[in-house]
């Protein structure tokens, strides 16, 4: 599993609140992705980063951002969370001698 | 962007059944991934593609580059086959795995 994890992995809050999900891994990978999944979309890249701090947009980052202060940690924060961010988000590495992408299983919002 | 289109939508097969999932991409590519999403939500890597032909016990794929499409084999397929399959593309000059997802084939695998 790539030593993956995502903290939480359900939560409900409200609209107008912050939220931030956490992404932690234990390899050293350097590459590290979060996205989005939500019906008839498929997943969606929304910020990726390349190291400690180093990180840039995907295709769904308005609403979003991102902070990588050391290697194994990747936060996701919903500055003021909408109920079109309701959706699984999906943190991601690609291994080192690779370009194999691994998933982490996921952590399920919903914004009320 | 690029375009993922993936077929058929929809699959029900009947256990031990083969069957061939499609995907088709707008433009060159240069990263090719195909996923298995599991009926538990988890996403795990069945190939990373971007050309030739791969094999892994029951599951194989193929990609033509040139053409623009890749096609994942189920063979003598199983109940724990059942999920969503996704392929997943990354154009030039890449770097970085910045992977754009089709919407997936939802496979159902009945006894």
């Amino acid at each position: 599993d790539a030593g993956i994890t995502q903290s939480p992995r359900h939560k409900v809050t409200e609209t107008g609140t912050p939220v931030t999900l956490r992404c932690h891994q234990t390899e050293n990978h350097r590459y590290m992705y979060w996205y989005r999944q939500d019906p008839g979309h498929g997943l969606r890249l929304i910020h990726y980063s390349y190291g400690v701090k180093d990180t840039d947009k995907g295709e769904v980052s308005d609403g979003y951002s991102v902070s990588r202060s050391k290697t194994e940690d990747f936060l996701l924060t919903l500055e003021s969370a909408t109920s079109s961010q309701t959706s699984v988000y999906f943190c991601a590495i690609t291994a080192r001698l690779s370009e194999t992408q691994y998933f982490g299983p996921g952590t399920r919002l919903l914004v009320l | 962007g690029i375009q993922v289109e993936q077929s058929p939508p929809d699959l029900i097969l009947q256990e031990g059944a083969n069957s061939t999932l499609r995907c088709n991409f707008s433009d060159s590519v240069n990263n090719l991934q195909w996923f298995h999403q599991n009926p538990w939500g988890q996403l795990i890597n069945l190939f990373y593609i971007p050309s030739g032909t791969k094999q892994n016990g029951r599951l194989s794929a193929t990609t033509v580059a040139t053409e623009r499409y890749s096609l994942l084999y189920i063979s003598s397929s199983q109940t724990t086959d059942s999920g969503v399959y996704f392929c997943a593309v990354e154009r030039p000059p890449g770097g970085g795995n910045k992977l754009t997802f089709g919407t997936g084939t939802q496979l159902k695998v009945e006894l």
